[in-house]
């Protein structure tokens, strides 16, 4: 079964720092650019950072870049967001996402998990 | 930066109802890379529609979607119990993903 699994949530102050960690099974993660996509609570998708198959190229929304770094590790099929300097407005369910390039789609979606940025 | 606004915010229809969900683009876009998908409560999204017309593996023939340049639409030609969700539209361009605002279909 393909299955992403994400952890690393939880709550932080404003300042601090989280690293979320996903792991991918059921398909070889080595062959597919992977995603982060955050939903604020309530609030709709936003996109937050791409990482193609071999860590070549990398990209992130104009919100979270300077902050936050994405990386992954294909010998161990995992997908990082190391996330720092963290606000109030990151707050959200992160998604580990696998997306198709030449659709440009995701087409698999992790569970999510919470980050709450708060004093 | 292309802007996707999907309309209209809430969609209040019967089971049986057609549903047409609407999703603009702020410039002309790819229909290769205009997709859309589906959100339940507490679940992560579910890709429907991709290449504005394709289904996705596993999606009924109720949801179809169509458009171009700037116009693009997610119909559903008779709503189901399970099909009251959120609906996002979602673009594709220069390595980076655009997701409209949303639409919730909910039962009248």
């Amino acid at each position: 079964e393909v299955q992403l699994v994400e952890s690393g949530g939880g709550l932080v102050k404003p300042g601090g720092s989280l690293r979320l960690s996903c792991a991918a099974s059921g398909f070889t993660f080595s062959s597919y650019s992977m995603n982060w996509v955050r939903q604020a609570p309530g609030k709709g998708l936003e996109w937050v950072s791409s990482i193609s198959s071999s860590s070549s190229y990398i990209y992130y929304a104009d919100s979270v870049k300077g902050r936050f770094t994405i990386s992954r590790d294909n010998a161990n099929n995992s997908l990082y967001l190391q996330m720092n300097s963290l606000r109030a407005e990151d707050t959200a369910v992160y998604y580990c996402a696998r997306y198709i390039t030449i659709f440009g789609v995701v087409d698999i979606w992790g569970h999510g998990t919470m980050v709450t940025v708060s004093s | 930066e292309i802007v996707l606004t999907q309309s209209p915010g809430t969609l209040s229809l019967s089971p049986g109802e057609r549903a047409t969900l609407s999703c603009r683009a702020s410039q002309s876009v790819s229909s290769s890379f205009l997709a859309w998908y589906q959100q339940k409560p507490g679940q992560a999204p579910r890709l429907l529609i991709y290449g504005a017309s394709s289904r996705a593996t596993g999606i009924p023939d109720r949801f179809s979607g169509s458009g171009s340049g700037t116009d693009f639409t997610l119909t559903i030609s008779r709503l189901e119990p399970e099909d009251f969700a959120v609906y996002y539209c979602q673009h594709y361009g220069s390595s980076f993903f655009t997701f409209g605002g949303g639409t919730k279909v909910e039962i009248k």
